[in-house]
């Protein structure tokens, strides 16, 4: 079944560690991005990548780090200068749309990542 | 950077009632997609859209695509209480990536 995966569903992260959560789709689509979501809050865009090897800061990248080796796989490393790392950190894939075709972003089920 | 208005940011629904809600823009986009999002899973998508003035419907979710291209409209009628949620708007132009709104949180009157 084409789909985009995120892993592990809950993760718990001592102050000052960094940790890495994992993104992988095969959906074939280009671009790969990823959203934190505090409770009852909307989404914010942290990095985005429309091409391997190439990824942009979104609004909130700060503490966060990100690489685009294959087409497939996005992961997020959140590091120790995060300094509120906890949060649901979702993945989503889409198309670059270029004029022709659907341009539906799906997303993964989401990682629950909580500092002890 | 683009930004995207949803309203409205929460509201209270009644079993049976219709619900309305909508997202505006400064620029113009050419993809309108409606999402939902239940407690602690990823945002599902409802409906897409990709022509100004288009009408598209999925059971009781119709949503529009405004023909300013500028904005879209989401429509629930006859709210059931698993409607319960946040619905996300998303617009893309050409080239770009996805923006999204923050969301409408949609909440059971008890």
């Amino acid at each position: 079944d084409g789909g985009i995966t995120q892993s592990p569903k809950y993760l718990f992260r001592k102050e000052g560690q960094n940790v890495t959560l994992s993104c992988e789709q095969n959906l074939n689509h280009d671009a790969m991005y990823w959203y934190r979501q505090d409770p009852g809050q909307g989404l914010r865009l942290i990095y985005y990548s429309q091409i391997v090897n190439d990824f942009q800061k979104g609004d909130i990248a700060e503490g966060y780090s990100v690489s685009r080796e294959k087409k497939e796989s996005f992961p997020l490393t959140v590091t120790s200068a995060q300094k509120n790392p906890t949060a649901f950190y979702l993945c989503a894939s889409s198309i670059v749309w270029q004029g022709a075709g659907n341009t539906e972003a799906f997303f993964g089920q989401g990682t629950r990542l909580t500092v002890v | 950077g683009q930004q995207l208005n949803q309203s409205p940011q929460s509201m209270f629904i009644q079993e049976g009632e219709d619900v309305s809600m909508n997202c505006t823009s400064s620029s113009i986009f050419n993809t309108w997609l409606w999402y939902k999002q239940d407690p602690g899973e990823g945002p599902v998508l409802l409906i897409a859209l990709y022509k100004a003035g288009e009408l598209t419907s999925n059971g009781r979710l119709t949503a529009q695509f405004g023909i300013t291209r500028k904005d879209s409209f989401l429509n629930i009628s006859a709210s059931i209480p698993s409607d319960v949620g946040i619905y996300f708007c998303a617009g893309q132009r050409y080239g770009n990536k996805l923006v999204f709104g923050a969301g409408t949180i949609l909440r059971v009157k008890s």
